[in-house]
């Protein structure tokens, strides 16, 4: 899988627009975008994920760039409640195909909330 | 309800002691794997499992064994060999990709928290 880079920390003023990089740039043409977060000492939750077009779920909306180098979760309205640790990743889609999955998650970002 | 299991949530353990962490998923899932986290860290893979009877080491799996006997369950030990084993272990799953069912999310535990003494 890929290797994705992120910021390792952001602020954002509770109610405001929270726009999370993450950067792919060796994403293979058969790899997808996830991203997950994980609230202190809780499992990662699955947020959303995406090929090339943009994907909006009730949690937030994902923008891929057109070259898929790099990609923006955004949580429109941020909350207390977002505070947490979002993480980008890369694998495989539906029709990859075979072998061993190695899935690895790099340091994420730490996004805090301000009231 | 369907999910993934992990016990216990808190284990302590004295120096040279193994210890097994239980990961339990009722998803029907093929594929499975541990993480570990130190505190202000990210995920980093010990081993993963496509199928039973098969698992792979991942970045940091020296100190650590696995098995995975039933396609539900891929229990990890904790050996005496791992010389800093103080983390949160996190095990998760998924369909493996290539299948009908497969959407490629990964469904999370809630932890195992390991303090040695």
């Amino acid at each position: 899988d890929a290797k994705t880079t992120q910021p390792p920390s952001m602020d954002c003023a509770e109610g405001r627009a929270a726009n999370l990089p993450c950067n792919h740039s060796t994403i293979s043409g058969n790899e997808y975008v996830y991203w997950y977060r994980q609230i202190h000492s809780q499992g990662p939750q699955y947020i959303i994920h995406g090929l090339k077009n943009n994907e909006t779920n009730e949690m937030a909306s994902l923008i891929i760039t057109e070259d898929r180098k790099s990609s923006t979760l955004i949580l429109p309205h941020a909350t207390l409640r977002d505070t947490a640790v979002y993480y980008c990743i890369v694998r495989v889609g539906r029709y990859g195909g075979g072998g061993n999955e190695k899935l690895t998650f790099g340091t994420g970002t730490r996004l805090t909330i301000i009231p | 309800d369907g999910g993934i299991t992990q016990s216990p949530k808190y284990l302590f353990r004295k120096e040279g002691q193994n210890v097994t962490l239980s990961c339990e998923q009722n998803l029907n899932h093929d594929a499975m794997y541990w993480y570990r986290q130190d505190p202000g860290q990210g995920l980093r893979l010990i081993y993963y499992s496509q199928i039973v009877n098969d698992f792979q080491k991942g970045d940091i799996a020296e100190g650590y064994s696995v098995s995975r006997e039933k396609k539900e369950s891929f229990p990890l030990t904790v050996t005496s060999a791992q010389k800093n084993p103080t983390a949160f272990y996190l095990c998760a799953s998924s369909h493996s990709f290539g299948g009908h069912s497969y959407t490629g999310e990964l469904f999370f535990g809630e932890g195992s928290r390991l303090t040695v003494l």
